[in-house]
């Protein structure tokens, strides 16, 4: 089944504790971005990443980090997590033909930093 | 810069058509599409159009393009109780991945 996976599905953490949530696609797609969603913000893009080895900041980049070693995997990191990034995270992917290409959503990761 | 602009709610009954609307400022968008999200889940497309066209229709889904205006609409036929949930709209350049979306609109249909 083609789908975008998310790794935990929910976490709890505390200030200033590194955390790492995973993001892995299995549609060989080149595109793969993360988004926060906050309530009467809607979705604000963090950072998205073209294909291996190429990334670049979304429109709220700061305070995160992200790698994109393997086609399939797009994981985001949060070195020193504070309570302003409580949020629901989506990852996405897609086909970099940019031509009406749908984005597929994983299930979000819902993030509580105390 | 890029802007999509969308109501935040709208309230319908059951067997009513629902119309969402959406704004957006860049004249060089390409494709403008919509996403559904459901309570507890990530976003669907339902439906995207490419800025060639004024209309298009998918079942109970139309939508509809004003270049002019930069207006596009979403008007969902004979609405369901399964059919409450928030809708994007996005917006998106030629040749390229990057969306950029709405806030959302929640949509509430009642029995």
């Amino acid at each position: 089944e083609a789908q975008v996976t998310q790794n935990p599905r929910y976490l709890i953490t505390v200030t200033g504790k590194k955390l790492t949530v995973t993001c892995s696609q299995n549609m060989n797609h080149e595109y793969m971005s993360w988004y926060r969603q906050d309530p009467g913000l809607g979705l604000r893009q963090i950072y998205y990443s073209m294909n291996v080895e190429v990334t670049d900041k979304g429109d709220v980049p700061e305070g995160y980090k992200v790698s994109r070693k393997e086609k399939r995997n797009f994981p985001l990191i949060l070195e020193s997590p504070s309570p302003n990034q409580t949020s629901l995270y989506f990852c996405a992917s897609s086909t970099n033909r940019g031509n009406g290409n749908e984005q597929f959503f994983g299930p979000g990761t819902r993030l509580t930093v105390l | 810069g890029e802007d999509v602009e969308q109501s935040l709610f709208l309230s319908v009954r059951e067997g009513d058509s629902s119309v969402i609307n959406c704004t957006y400022t860049d004249s060089s968008s390409t494709y403008l599409y919509w996403y559904k999200q459901e309570p507890g889940a990530g976003l669907q497309l339902l439906t995207y159009i490419f800025s060639n066209m004024d209309m298009k229709q998918d079942q109970r889904l139309t939508v509809l393009l004003n270049k002019k205006d930069k207006h596009l609409s979403l008007r969902i036929a004979d609405t369901q109780t399964g059919d409450s949930a928030i809708y994007f709209c996005a917006e998106s350049l030629s040749g390229y991945s990057t969306l950029t979306f709405g806030k959302g609109t929640m949509l509430l249909v009642s029995p």
